[in-house]
């Protein structure tokens, strides 16, 4: 089975502070993405990242950077430079990939709600 | 291009009552995906579309829950009799074959 977890239930910084949202997950499955999705508070999901588990570089992305280290099984997300928009919950996701490419449907964490404050 | 639509926004019904919600994809996408977002079960996953076909319903809830797509595109999610604990924000998200998932804004439902 797989399993997602963001123990960082809520994480509160000043703006312009630096900020990492941690995300470990769990798999059996040698091949699946990886993703982060932002809910503000209009309530919809949106889409930030994805990754392949075959692809282990970084990326970064403005002032988000995502860390992938399969090793320790962790998908990290950082802002840098808060701003009080960036103000949402955080999902990191998590999905097996079919032969064609497709992916199932995803398993989220419980989220991050992260409070950017001026 | 539009993004995945749902509705209605928000539904407010009887326990008891049946209730259907809609969600029209992303033009082009074969995949649809149902999820429900609720205070206690976090985002839990229902049911996936490949074309009109439901590889695995083992994520509905209970048999109260049904879903159907017609013509590789609209979807219904159903709910029969509906319970007070089904009430929640259900979303559906819809992908190409290269895997990424577009939320649509949900539909709000609660259930008196």
């Amino acid at each position: 089975a797989q399993k997602v977890t963001q123990a960082q239930t809520e994480i509160s910084v000043v703006e312009k502070e630096d900020v990492t949202l941690d995300c470990v997950y769990e798999t059996r499955d040698t091949t699946y993405y990886l993703f982060w999705y932002k809910q503000p508070p209009s309530g919809e999901l949106v889409f930030l990242i994805r990754r392949n588990s075959f692809d282990e570089q970084n990326e970064i992305s403005g002032r988000y950077s995502w860390n992938f280290q399969k090793s320790t099984s962790s998908f990290n997300f950082t802002i840098t430079a808060s701003q009080v928009v960036d103000s949402a919950v955080y999902f990191c996701a998590l999905s097996e990939v079919y032969s064609g490419g497709g992916a199932d449907g995803l398993t989220f964490g419980k989220g991050t709600h992260l409070i950017i404050q001026p | 291009g539009a993004g995945v639509s749902q509705s209605p926004s928000n539904k407010v019904t009887e326990k008891g009552k049946d209730v259907e919600l809609r969600c029209d994809p992303i033009s082009g996408h074969t995949a649809l995906y149902w999820y429900r977002q609720s205070l206690g079960q976090g985002l839990e996953f229902l049911i996936y579309f490949q074309g009109n076909s439901a590889p695995d319903k083992s994520g509905l809830p209970s048999d109260r829950f049904s879903a159907e797509r017609t013509g590789g595109s609209v979807s219904t999610l159903t709910i029969q009799r509906t319970q007070q604990e089904d009430s929640a924000v259900y979303l559906c998200a819809s992908s190409s074959v290269r895997g990424t998932q577009y939320f649509g804004p949900g539909t709000r439902l609660t259930v008196l």
